[in-house]
């Protein structure tokens, strides 16, 4: 059974820095990994999408790897902003295409 | 990008009621869809995957005649919490894939907070 683990669990840094959020699967047959923001009380906003065959993908000043093998992938924000305070999401999908596993998500803090 | 419309936003019902919460793709047909739940401070879910047509797969747990899905046409699937519970207060969202674009990203409707009072 696929398990996604998602470290730090919180986060807080001052404005500007640069910081990596970390994801961990235990199953290394996906098809592929997503980053999602989940601002308080609302939905899920899709950051970035990897296929199984590529290594990474960037979207302004996100950049995320993955390294299916070693059942890993991270997410590198760029001089932080206050509004990219939200929690961080990051979920794998399985080979047949369907469902989504879920990590527990990273709480991210920029404090102006 | 592909949109996903969950209906409503936000509903409070009393307990021992039912409430209806609605998914729809609109512009394109959904051929499966995915309704996840989420716990205050935990992750999403997964409780059921609808596909058009025929009925549900429930993950384990998730009581079947209690979250009632329909899946009737290519654009809409609706989840019902039957005889409504405090302990169903939740965050519900689903998502749904475009057949015609293959196993790609999932689109996600932007969730239903529920409470029961």
């Amino acid at each position: 059974k696929q398990e996604v683990t998602q470290i730090p669990a919180a986060l807080s840094v001052p404005e500007g820095e640069n910081l990596v959020l970390n994801c961990s699967f235990t199953d290394s047959a996906i098809y592929n990994l997503q980053w999602f923001r989940q601002d308080p009380g609302k939905g899920l906003t899709s950051l970035l999408l990897i296929q199984s065959s590529q290594r990474e993908q960037t979207s302004g000043r996100l950049n995320a790897s993955l390294d299916k093998s070693s059942g890993r992938s991270t997410l590198y924000i760029a001089a932080s902003q206050p509004g990219d305070s939200a929690t961080y999401l990051c979920a794998v999908q399985d080979n047949y295409g369907q469902n989504f596993v879920f990590g527990p998500g990273t709480r991210l803090s920029v404090l102006p | 990008g592909a949109v996903v419309s969950q209906h409503p936003s936000r509903v409070i019902c009393k307990s021992g009621t039912s409430v209806k919460i609605e998914c729809r793709s609109l512009d394109f047909q959904a051929t499966t869809m995915f309704w996840y739940r989420q716990f205050p401070k935990q992750s999403l879910m997964l409780m059921a995957t609808s596909n058009e047509g025929s009925k549900a797969t429930y993950e384990q747990g998730v009581e079947k005649d209690k979250f009632l899905i329909n899946h009737a046409s290519l654009t809409l699937s609706t989840l019902t919490v039957t005889s409504a519970h405090p302990e169903d207060s939740s965050f519900y969202i689903c998502s749904a894939r475009d057949g015609d674009r293959g196993l790609s990203e999932a689109f996600f409707g932007q969730g239903t907070r529920l409470t029961v009072v």
